[in-house]
Protein backbone atom coordinates (compact mmCIF):
# COMPACT_ATOMS: atom_id res chain seq x y z
CA UNK A 1 0.00 0.00 0.00
CA UNK A 2 1.21 3.73 -1.10
CA UNK A 3 0.42 5.21 2.69
CA UNK A 4 -1.47 8.03 3.16
CA UNK A 5 -1.48 10.69 0.35
CA UNK A 6 -1.42 14.08 0.70
CA UNK A 7 -1.31 17.04 -2.28
CA UNK A 8 0.77 19.69 -2.66
CA UNK A 9 3.58 18.80 -0.54
CA UNK A 10 4.11 22.67 -0.47
CA UNK A 11 1.84 25.73 -1.29
CA UNK A 12 2.45 29.01 -1.35
CA UNK A 13 0.12 31.64 -2.04
CA UNK A 14 -1.04 34.78 -0.91
CA UNK A 15 -3.50 36.35 1.28
CA UNK A 16 -7.15 35.85 0.31
CA UNK A 17 -6.77 33.40 -2.04
CA UNK A 18 -8.71 29.78 -1.42
CA UNK A 19 -6.12 27.03 -0.93
CA UNK A 20 -7.24 23.53 -0.96
CA UNK A 21 -5.63 20.54 0.16
CA UNK A 22 -6.03 17.13 -0.64
CA UNK A 23 -6.03 13.57 0.79
CA UNK A 24 -6.18 9.53 0.09
CA UNK A 25 -6.57 8.14 2.57
CA UNK A 26 -5.16 4.00 2.71
CA UNK A 27 -7.51 1.80 1.07
CA UNK A 28 -10.02 0.32 3.32
CA UNK A 29 -9.37 2.64 6.58
CA UNK A 30 -12.97 3.93 7.44
CA UNK A 31 -11.61 6.82 9.38
CA UNK A 32 -10.17 9.81 8.36
CA UNK A 33 -8.42 12.55 10.38
CA UNK A 34 -7.32 16.22 9.41
CA UNK A 35 -4.46 17.86 11.63
CA UNK A 36 -2.67 21.39 11.59
CA UNK A 37 0.66 21.30 13.35
CA UNK A 38 2.93 24.63 14.06
CA UNK A 39 5.39 25.39 16.31
CA UNK A 40 2.78 27.17 18.89
CA UNK A 41 0.23 25.01 19.33
CA UNK A 42 1.47 21.59 18.24
CA UNK A 43 -0.88 19.17 16.69
CA UNK A 44 -4.39 19.85 16.65
CA UNK A 45 -6.95 18.09 15.88
CA UNK A 46 -9.30 20.57 13.11
CA UNK A 47 -11.92 17.36 11.82
CA UNK A 48 -12.68 13.79 11.80
CA UNK A 49 -14.41 11.22 9.59
CA UNK A 50 -15.77 7.61 10.11
CA UNK A 51 -17.33 6.21 6.64
CA UNK A 52 -17.42 9.57 5.12
CA UNK A 53 -18.77 11.76 7.45
CA UNK A 54 -18.14 14.50 9.47
CA UNK A 55 -18.64 13.14 13.08
CA UNK A 56 -16.77 16.07 14.96
CA UNK A 57 -15.55 19.46 13.55
CA UNK A 58 -15.24 21.83 16.67
CA UNK A 59 -11.31 22.05 15.88
CA UNK A 60 -11.93 23.81 12.60
CA UNK A 61 -10.61 27.01 13.94
CA UNK A 62 -13.34 29.13 11.74
CA UNK A 63 -15.68 29.36 9.03
CA UNK A 64 -12.80 29.84 6.91
CA UNK A 65 -12.41 26.34 6.82
CA UNK A 66 -14.28 23.40 5.60
CA UNK A 67 -13.82 19.75 5.40
CA UNK A 68 -15.04 17.39 2.62
CA UNK A 69 -15.10 13.84 1.99
CA UNK A 70 -17.27 13.21 -0.86
CA UNK A 71 -15.82 9.51 -0.86
CA UNK A 72 -13.74 6.74 0.83
CA UNK A 73 -10.86 7.43 -1.14
CA UNK A 74 -10.79 11.47 -1.23
CA UNK A 75 -10.74 13.97 1.49
CA UNK A 76 -10.23 17.51 0.77
CA UNK A 77 -9.83 20.88 3.42
CA UNK A 78 -10.42 23.83 1.81
CA UNK A 79 -9.30 27.23 3.23
CA UNK A 80 -11.19 30.13 1.69
CA UNK A 81 -10.02 33.36 2.29
CA UNK A 82 -6.65 32.46 3.48
CA UNK A 83 -4.62 34.48 6.12
CA UNK A 84 -1.14 34.56 7.11
CA UNK A 85 -1.55 32.79 10.38
CA UNK A 86 -2.78 29.99 9.02
CA UNK A 87 0.77 28.98 7.75
CA UNK A 88 1.41 25.80 9.09
CA UNK A 89 1.64 21.99 8.29
CA UNK A 90 -1.08 20.14 7.86
CA UNK A 91 -1.93 16.31 8.33
CA UNK A 92 -4.10 13.83 6.56
CA UNK A 93 -4.38 10.74 8.43
CA UNK A 94 -6.71 7.57 8.54
CA UNK A 95 -6.98 4.57 10.40
CA UNK A 96 -9.06 1.53 10.33
CA UNK A 97 -12.43 2.21 12.59
CA UNK A 98 -11.86 0.37 15.92
CA UNK A 99 -10.63 0.50 18.90
CA UNK A 100 -7.02 1.14 19.83
CA UNK A 101 -6.22 1.02 16.17
CA UNK A 102 -2.93 2.76 15.05
CA UNK A 103 -3.20 5.66 12.87
CA UNK A 104 -1.30 6.13 10.07
CA UNK A 105 0.16 9.82 8.70
CA UNK A 106 0.84 11.14 5.30
CA UNK A 107 3.96 13.66 4.56
CA UNK A 108 1.93 16.48 5.09
CA UNK A 109 1.10 20.00 3.53
CA UNK A 110 3.47 22.36 3.99
CA UNK A 111 1.18 25.77 3.62
CA UNK A 112 2.70 28.76 3.70
CA UNK A 113 0.65 32.43 3.09
CA UNK A 114 2.33 35.19 2.34
CA UNK B 1 -11.53 13.38 28.97
CA UNK B 2 -8.44 12.17 27.88
CA UNK B 3 -5.74 14.14 28.07
CA UNK B 4 -1.44 13.34 27.06
CA UNK B 5 1.28 15.23 28.88
CA UNK B 6 4.99 15.50 27.96
CA UNK B 7 7.52 16.38 30.75
CA UNK B 8 10.20 18.42 28.29
CA UNK B 9 10.19 19.73 24.84
CA UNK B 10 13.27 19.21 24.32
CA UNK B 11 15.79 16.49 25.77
CA UNK B 12 19.69 16.43 25.07
CA UNK B 13 21.74 13.17 25.29
CA UNK B 14 24.91 11.91 24.43
CA UNK B 15 25.16 9.11 21.88
CA UNK B 16 25.63 5.71 23.42
CA UNK B 17 23.46 7.89 26.08
CA UNK B 18 20.17 6.37 27.62
CA UNK B 19 17.17 8.10 25.89
CA UNK B 20 14.33 9.05 28.37
CA UNK B 21 11.03 10.25 26.94
CA UNK B 22 8.72 11.28 29.26
CA UNK B 23 4.42 10.96 28.93
CA UNK B 24 2.20 10.90 31.79
CA UNK B 25 -1.43 10.37 30.46
CA UNK B 26 -5.23 10.89 32.22
CA UNK B 27 -7.89 9.25 31.23
CA UNK B 28 -11.29 8.09 33.25
CA UNK B 29 -11.07 4.58 31.33
CA UNK B 30 -8.64 2.48 30.25
CA UNK B 31 -6.47 4.25 27.44
CA UNK B 32 -5.16 3.21 24.04
CA UNK B 33 -1.29 4.86 24.14
CA UNK B 34 1.16 5.39 21.46
CA UNK B 35 4.40 6.81 20.18
CA UNK B 36 4.89 8.22 17.35
CA UNK B 37 8.36 9.81 15.90
CA UNK B 38 8.78 12.52 13.50
CA UNK B 39 12.04 13.24 11.19
CA UNK B 40 12.20 16.50 9.73
CA UNK B 41 9.81 17.49 6.83
CA UNK B 42 8.14 13.95 7.67
CA UNK B 43 4.75 12.68 8.59
CA UNK B 44 4.44 10.80 12.13
CA UNK B 45 5.75 7.20 12.28
CA UNK B 46 4.40 4.64 14.61
CA UNK B 47 7.27 3.61 16.92
CA UNK B 48 4.85 1.51 19.64
CA UNK B 49 1.53 1.08 20.39
CA UNK B 50 -0.02 -0.10 24.17
CA UNK B 51 -3.49 -1.86 24.22
CA UNK B 52 -3.45 -4.05 28.01
CA UNK B 53 -2.01 -6.39 26.76
CA UNK B 54 1.27 -6.31 28.32
CA UNK B 55 2.75 -3.70 30.36
CA UNK B 56 6.06 -3.41 28.57
CA UNK B 57 6.04 -2.67 24.79
CA UNK B 58 8.44 -2.71 22.59
CA UNK B 59 9.12 -0.86 19.55
CA UNK B 60 10.82 -0.31 16.40
CA UNK B 61 14.16 0.94 16.39
CA UNK B 62 15.29 -0.58 19.55
CA UNK B 63 12.78 1.81 22.11
CA UNK B 64 9.80 0.31 24.45
CA UNK B 65 7.72 1.97 27.12
CA UNK B 66 6.46 0.53 29.97
CA UNK B 67 2.94 1.53 31.15
CA UNK B 68 3.01 2.30 35.07
CA UNK B 69 -0.88 2.55 35.94
CA UNK B 70 -0.06 3.50 39.55
CA UNK B 71 1.71 6.35 37.92
CA UNK B 72 -0.93 6.72 35.07
CA UNK B 73 2.85 6.93 32.79
CA UNK B 74 3.97 6.11 29.67
CA UNK B 75 7.73 7.07 29.58
CA UNK B 76 9.51 5.65 25.99
CA UNK B 77 13.22 4.52 26.29
CA UNK B 78 16.01 3.52 24.85
CA UNK B 79 19.49 1.55 26.17
CA UNK B 80 21.97 3.73 23.51
CA UNK B 81 21.11 6.75 21.82
CA UNK B 82 21.77 6.77 18.11
CA UNK B 83 22.74 10.12 16.11
CA UNK B 84 19.38 8.94 13.83
CA UNK B 85 17.22 9.13 16.88
CA UNK B 86 17.54 12.29 16.61
CA UNK B 87 13.85 13.64 15.84
CA UNK B 88 10.65 14.32 17.36
CA UNK B 89 8.56 12.31 19.34
CA UNK B 90 4.91 12.66 20.05
CA UNK B 91 3.02 10.44 23.06
CA UNK B 92 -0.51 10.16 22.26
CA UNK B 93 -3.87 8.54 23.93
CA UNK B 94 -7.54 7.52 23.20
CA UNK B 95 -10.07 5.62 24.53
CA UNK B 96 -12.80 3.72 23.24
CA UNK B 97 -13.14 4.71 19.00
CA UNK B 98 -12.18 8.11 19.74
CA UNK B 99 -9.77 10.51 18.11
CA UNK B 100 -6.21 10.11 19.74
CA UNK B 101 -5.24 13.12 21.49
CA UNK B 102 -1.33 14.29 20.98
CA UNK B 103 0.92 15.17 23.65
CA UNK B 104 2.99 18.47 22.29
CA UNK B 105 5.83 16.58 21.83
CA UNK B 106 9.74 16.28 22.72
CA UNK B 107 12.70 17.23 20.47
CA UNK B 108 15.13 14.35 21.36
CA UNK B 109 18.49 15.84 20.13
CA UNK B 110 21.50 13.31 20.12
CA UNK B 111 25.47 14.81 20.90
CA UNK B 112 28.49 12.85 19.47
Amino acid sequence: DAGVIQSPRHEVTEMGQEVTLRCKPISGHNSLFWYRQTMMRGLELLIYFNNNVPIDDSGMPEDRFSAKMPNASFSTLKIQPSEPRDSAVYFCASRSQGVGEKLFFGSGTQLSVL
Amino acid sequence: AQSVTQLGSHVSVSEGALVLLRCNYSSSVPPYLFWYVQYPNQGLQLLLKYTSAATLVKGINGFEAEFKKSETSFHLTKPSAHMSDAAEYFCAGGAGNTPLVFGKGTRLSVIA
